[in-house]
């Protein structure tokens, strides 16, 4: 079964630019999660997706929004990027059953601010 | 207060040996804990998920849980040179988010 995958994997933009991140879950998965990582802030949940619904939100600016797909893609979407968003954006996919969350991570983008 | 606490190291331990790593968290109604291995570079892999009290073992991976003490680890017995990374403890709670901790870096010497 293939894993998560997240496109582009590295984006360099400047500052006051927006950008669109893209995330495919595993197949069968309908949750998909938005992560930011960074050096001084480690992993920190930006939002959570299921079924083309935000059910959950991170303690993030509205600058930083998503959606998702009927398939289940997601994307993300920063506005108006500031130095400080530059990290690592990290997706993942859960299947969701019951109490059972276990969330399987793509391999990221990389986000450079100018 | 950090909701997820663990020992920032780094950690390092002798190859062979056993790599114990800790974690706590503040919010009682938390349901599932997870840890994963992140190498440098690379995006967390999920190693080793538990639900209830007691030890769950995988290969050389034990997680213990004590909901009661608010503590989770993971012990990696037979440490080898290739699980040198860092490892981090995760938890949900009813909302179904991650928390993540802050990691604990692990090397395994030769």
């Amino acid at each position: 079964k293939a894993g998560v995958t997240q496109t582009p994997r590295y984006l360099i933009k400047t500052r006051g630019q927006q950008v669109t991140l893209s995330c495919s879950p595993i197949s069968g998965h309908r949750s998909v999660s938005w992560y930011q990582q960074t050096p001084g802030q480690g992993l920190q949940f930006l939002f959570e997706y299921f079924s083309e619904t935000q059910r959950n939100k991170g303690n993030f600016p509205g600058r930083f929004s998503g959606r998702q797909f009927s398939n289940s893609r997601s994307e993300m979407n920063v506005s108006t990027l500031e130095l400080g968003d530059s990290a690592l954006y990290l997706c993942a996919s859960s299947f969701q059953r019951e109490t059972l969350n276990e969330q399987f991570f793509g391999p990221g983008t990389r986000l450079t601010v100018l | 207060q950090k909701e997820v606490e663990q020992n920032s190291g780094p950690l390092s331990v002798p190859e062979g040996a056993i790599a114990s790593l800790n974690c706590t968290y503040s919010d009682r109604v938390s349901q599932s804990f997870f840890w994963y291995r992140q190498y440098s570079g690379k995006s967390p892999e999920l190693i080793m998920s538990i639900y209830s009290n007691g030890d769950k073992e995988d290969g050389r991976f034990t997680a213990q849980l004590n909901k009661a003490s608010q503590y989770v680890s993971l012990l990696i017995r037979d440490s080898q040179p290739s699980d040198s990374a860092t490892y981090l403890c995760a938890v949900s709670g009813s909302a179904r988010q991650l928390t993540f901790g802050s990691g604990t870096q692990l090397t395994v010497l030769p």
